[in-house]
């Protein structure tokens, strides 16, 4: 079965530093990827995604991920983090189709934390 | 994009009772899923229901616990049945739409 394993359960950053939260999937072939953002008593909001193609993708907020396949990683990056990006960070993996048909599998994410 | 409502929003039940969650989608999409964040925990796939068919569900979950309805292509219900306090958990439900799962706000269950 896939699984998603994310290291950082929590990660302090300062504002305007640079950001990378870590993503390891396991699978038998390449998973359609995703990171989604949850802030406090908000819903998941989706940051990006890979299907294929450019490795490099980039997303809203500033955001990009890089997919490598030979670490099967999937690392989200911001260059300039802002105290608004303080929010629970979600990668997540679809092993069907990746057309919206199947659930997904998440990872137990990574809590961000921005000081001032 | 699709815009994905729940209700209610939150609620405190009393164990041994039921709790019906509803979801509404303000696109018709073929998919729709629902999900369990426990507290400080990720999300966790209950099952997937299709329109016009019965539920899926994941290992872990039955659908005496978790019945699901599915009436149309905008629409669809969790029943959470006979609850614990262990089934006190956020309830998010999402849709395939577009290439994309789009997420609810999520239903926020406490059960004393």
């Amino acid at each position: 079965a896939q699984s998603v394993t994310q290291p950082d359960i929590h990660i302090t950053v300062s504002e305007g530093a640079s950001l990378e939260l870590r993503c390891n999937y396991s699978y038998g072939a390449t998973p359609y990827l995703f990171w989604y953002v949850q802030s406090p008593g908000q819903g998941l909001q989706l940051l990006l995604k890979y299907f294929s193609g450019d490795t490099l993708v980039q997303g809203i907020k500033g955001f990009e991920a890089e997919f490598k396949r030979s670490q099967s990683s999937f690392n989200l990056r911001k260059p300039s983090v802002h105290w608004s990006d303080a929010a629970e960070y979600f990668c997540a993996v679809d092993t069907g189709t990746g057309g919206g048909a199947d659930g997904l599998t998440f990872g137990k994410g990574t809590h961000l934390i921005i000081q001032p | 994009s699709a815009v994905i409502s729940q209700k209610p929003s939150r609620d405190i039940c009393q164990r041994g009772t039921s709790l019906t969650i509803q979801c509404q989608v303000d696109s018709q999409v073929t998919m729709m899923f629902w999900y369990r964040q426990q507290p400080g925990q990720s999300l966790t796939l209950i099952a997937t229901a299709n329109q016009g068919s019965e539920a899926t569900y994941e290992s872990g979950f039955v659908i005496d616990k978790f019945p699901i309805s599915r009436p149309n292509l905008t629409f669809s219900t969790l029943t959470v049945s006979n609850m614990s306090p262990e089934d006190s958990s956020i309830y998010l439900c999402s849709a395939g739409h577009q290439n994309e799962q789009f997420f609810g706000p999520g239903t926020r269950l406490t059960v004393l």
